[in-house]
């Protein structure tokens, strides 16, 4: 497996546009998440879903974030519209269950700049 | 709310020197207990967990961990740093039944050679 892919891994946007990051999770990783990272708040959970279903979605900032699962190999988190101070680096990680012990993984990330 | 904190947010030590990094979480019931580390300019990845069992804990590259109930402690440790270990690290609770998976805020370790 290729292991978690996301895309894209840069992204640079105006203040205002509509931004889109994606995620692939690793096949048969029943539960998936979206982190957020930043040197101030550091590695914040921002909504999870188990079975593509949203489980706690109490970490997203504002009504801007949102984030869909509409399958079991494809995830998104859109920002719109998109503010200077939601520049961070955005993760997803996927993991078969882990209130079994079984760790997440992660992709390598999207770093986003509003400018 | 659930949380976890990380007490040392830089951390700088001389090669060979001894590491420990405390972490603990707010959180009554049964947790899984896990360190990442994520290297410059890399993902994050994983150092060892705890879900049962013994709670001192074996992990790569000669990191070890103990997972104290009483105390609500996960504290990361390793005998002697090696400059390749300069990285920032995690510890991350996963509490009950809920699949939930919380980060501290992390520590970064720089080690001098």
């Amino acid at each position: 497996d290729a292991g978690v892919i996301q895309s894209p891994r840069h992204e640079v946007t105006e203040m205002g546009q509509e931004v889109t990051l994606r995620c692939k999770p690793i096949s048969g990783h029943d539960y998936l998440f979206w982190y957020r990272q930043t040197m101030m708040r550091g590695l914040e959970l921002l909504i999870y879903f188990n079975n593509n279903v949203p489980i706690d979605d109490s970490g997203m900032p504002e009504d801007r974030f949102s984030a869909k699962m509409p399958n079991a190999s494809f995830s998104t988190l859109k920002i719109q519209p998109s503010e200077p101070r939601d520049s961070a680096v955005y993760f997803c990680a996927s993991s078969p269950d882990p209130r079994t012990g079984t760790e997440a993984f992660f992709g390598q990330g999207t770093r986003l700049t509003v400018v | 709310a659930q949380s976890v904190s990380q007490h040392n947010h830089h951390v700088i030590l001389s090669e060979a020197a001894s590491l420990e990094l405390g972490c603990n979480y707010s959180y009554g019931g049964t947790v899984n207990l896990f360190w990442y580390v994520q290297y410059p300019g890399q993902h994050l990845q994983l150092l060892l967990k705890y879900f049962s069992g013994d709670p001192l804990v074996k992990g790569i590259k000669g990191f070890e961990a103990e997972f104290i109930k009483s105390k609500f402690s996960f504290n990361l440790r390793k005998p002697s740093v090696q400059w390749s270990d300069t990285a920032e690290y995690f510890c991350a609770v996963s509490p009950g039944n809920t699949g939930k998976l919380i980060f501290g805020q992390g520590t970064t370790l720089q080690v001098k050679p």
